[in-house]
């Protein structure tokens, strides 16, 4: 059964601070996804990462792969407010598209 | 974005009632999925359809039933609704190719008393 794990599942930082979250998964993948999510709203695609070692970057997040460890991570650079938000990391299955979900992380950046 | 409509958007019901969530979309893609969000849970994969009549179950299919008898439309139906089944429920449209992201609508938040 496939399972995913982020750490840590709620972060409070200052702005111009870096951060990084953790997403592990249980067992081989071939596609995992970030997502965000404000409150009270719909979910966000960030990044698809599908080969060991991709890295992908938008603005201050940058989120990366190793499948060899079963591990991603989304790194924040100098946060801003406007990152505010919930952060989940989700696994999946080419065959069926369907998604495993992390617990999410909750980011908070404060002035 | 993505053209998914789920309605109703919130919906409050009690113990024992049936109830019928409804997903629409625009994209004709052939990939749709039900989850709930709970708090500490992030989302959980309730059922998919991979097209019109094939169906199947995720996670957390106890309690739950779905169909699909178009394209456009994937029906959640909670039969006799419980207190724990109060929660945000999410679809989610993919049209299935090996780069491609789920799309997912805007939710409908639900309440059993």
């Amino acid at each position: 059964e496939l399972k995913v794990e982020q750490n840590p599942l709620f972060l409070s930082m200052q702005e111009g601070k870096n951060y990084t979250i953790y997403c592990n998964y249980s067992t081989t993948s071939d596609r995992l996804y970030w997502y965000r999510q404000d409150p009270g709203k719909s979910l966000e695609s960030l990044f698809v990462l599908l080969s060991n070692g991709a890295v992908k970057q938008e603005g201050r997040l940058m989120a990366s792969l190793d499948t060899k460890a079963r591990l991603s991570t989304l790194h924040i650079t100098a946060a801003v407010h406007d990152l505010s938000a919930t952060y989940f990391c989700a696994v999946g299955s080419s065959n069926t598209g369907k998604l495993i979900f992390g617990q999410g992380t909750t980011l908070q950046v404060k002035p | 974005d993505a053209g998914i409509t789920q309605s109703p958007r919130h919906k409050v019901t009690e113990t024992g009632t049936p109830v019928t969530l409804r997903c629409h979309q625009t994209e004709n893609h052939r990939y749709m999925y039900w989850y709930r969000q709970d708090p500490g849970h992030g989302l959980r994969l309730i059922h998919y359809s991979y097209g019109v009549k094939d169906t199947d179950k995720g996670e957390v299919s106890d309690g739950y039933s779905v169909s699909r008898s178009k394209t456009e439309d994937f029906l959640l139906t909670l039969e006799s609704a419980t207190s724990s089944q109060t929660s945000v429920y999410f679809c989610a449209i993919s049209s299935g190719g090996s780069n491609e992201k789920l799309f997912f609508g805007s939710g409908t938040q639900l309440s059993v008393l």
